[in-house]
């Protein structure tokens, strides 16, 4: 059972430089959020979809962009990155009803 | 706006019972979670109220009140692989989004 599936784990970029961070997931959710936590900290909601098509801003998506062209991807865009975006990356999927599924996380910093 | 407030550390004994509290404000209130984080990993689901009441899944129980904004997470007879972050975490009718505060570290102690 696969679940969500991120990819990579571990990255390191350069100031500027960009990257996707891919997820997808197998069990035909509705919903997916791209989460970042900061080392001692809570998760904070970048971006969520409710369906294919269909993407929102959560609590923090300045610096971010996502698309949502299928039910089971949902990569996350980071365009010109910067030293505060150094975090670790969660993607999640839920049914909308209080379960919710996370990746393994993509750990990122930037240099 | 919205709020979570949960106690930053706890510490227990083996063997013992412990309670994270929760409270939170937020606007289109759907359910409580609760998830556990170990060092380095994902936060996995523990728990879920979309009621008020209890519910009971083996060793953790959590409760929910919405007339009070507040849940809470019970965990028995603590076991030292319980020692981790435990975050309450409210979703809301909007998108079904789920917000998480800065969580609960419990510390188990022999």
């Amino acid at each position: 059972n696969a679940g969500v599936t991120q990819t990579p784990k571990f990255r390191i970029l350069k100031i500027g430089q960009s990257m996707t961070l891919q997820c997808t997931q197998d069990m035909n959710h509705n919903y997916m959020y791209w989460y970042r936590q900061d080392p001692g900290m809570g998760l904070k909601l970048i971006y969520y979809s409710v369906g294919a098509g269909i993407t929102d801003k959560g609590e923090v998506p300045n610096g971010y962009n996502v698309s949502r062209s299928t039910t089971e991807d949902f990569p996350l865009r980071l365009e010109l990155a910067a030293p505060s975006q150094t975090s670790v990356y969660f993607c999640a999927s839920s049914t909308g009803e209080g379960m919710t599924f996370f990746g393994q996380g993509t750990r990122l910093t930037v240099v | 706006g919205q709020s979570l407030e949960q106690p930053s550390e706890v510490t227990a004994v083996e063997g013992a019972i412990v309670q994270i509290n929760c409270t939170y404000q937020t606007s289109g209130f759907y359910g409580l979670s609760w998830y556990q984080q170990h060092d380095g990993g994902a936060p996995t689901f523990l728990s879920y109220n979309g009621l008020d009441g209890l519910e009971e899944t083996g060793r953790f129980s959590s409760f929910l009140s919405r007339s009070d904004s507040y849940g809470y997470l019970l965990l028995q007879e603590l076991q030292m692989k319980d020692s981790a972050s435990y975050f309450c975490a409210p979703t809301m009718t909007g998108g079904f989004k789920t917000i998480f505060g800065a969580g609960t570290r419990l510390f188990v102690k022999a």
